[in-house]
């Protein structure tokens, strides 16, 4: 079946432009967490989405960031006034349940000039 | 919050040998433990996991070993292969929503 897709795969923005990432998540997964991975460092919880649960926004880096999801269904991250050091690779995954495999996208590439 | 840390950094092996990455924690609430592996330009891909009711789960070539006491996890690739060339990282989860992931370990399989 298909994985958890993400868009767009790459993204170029000038310093100070909003951007906004889109993930689609595995469909009936009620989980769905945004990564972000800088070059050759790990990954950086931003933010879960748990059903009809509150997130939980404890890892969003400052309020330029945000996040939403509709249902069960797509979420989209936006980055406003975008920074140069926002420059990364996004990553969504998506999960049936908690402690249980996370499956992820291939992640957008964000680079902020 | 959770402190993570990964051992080694990098490792580099030869095709056949054995490869171990360690994976030490803080919180003694951890009671899932994910190894995940990710290849350039993909993102990170479950290969095996071990709740905290068991000591030891193998799957072919890979195992994954937990010692709560000590609060550490280890993978262990055998007979490694060129296609093993990746970075690894842990993912021990409490249950809490944040995850901290540990910050990776790239092993290269020299043919």
């Amino acid at each position: 079946g298909a994985g958890v897709s993400q868009s767009p795969s790459n993204k170029v923005t000038e310093k100070g432009k909003d951007v906004e990432l889109r993930c689609d998540p595995i469909s009936g997964h009620t989980a769905l967490y945004w990564y972000r991975q800088r070059l050759g460092q790990g990954l950086e919880f931003l933010i879960y989405f748990q059903g009809n649960s509150a997130p939980d926004k404890s890892g969003l880096p400052s309020d330029r960031f945000s996040a939403e999801r509709t249902g069960e269904s797509v979420s989209t991250l936006t980055i406003q006034r975008t920074q140069q050091e926002d420059s990364a690779v996004y990553l969504c995954a998506s999960s049936p349940q908690a402690q249980s495999e996370q499956f992820f996208g291939p992640g957008t590439r964000l680079t902020v000039l | 919050g959770e402190n993570v840390e990964q051992h080694p950094s990098t490792l580099s092996v030869q095709e056949g040998d054995s490869a171990v990455i360690k994976c030490t924690y803080s919180d003694s609430a951890s009671n899932y433990f994910p190894w995940y592996k990710q290849e350039l330009g993909k993102g990170p891909q479950l290969i095996i996991d071990i709740r905290s009711n068991v000591g030891e789960k193998k799957d072919q070539r890979i195992a994954v070993t937990l010692n709560k006491t000590a609060k550490h996890f280890s993978l262990h690739i055998t007979e490694t292969q060129p296609e093993d060339s990746a970075v690894y990282f842990c993912a021990p989860d409490t249950g809490r929503r944040a995850l901290t992931f540990g910050s990776g370990t790239r092993l290269q399989v020299q043919p």
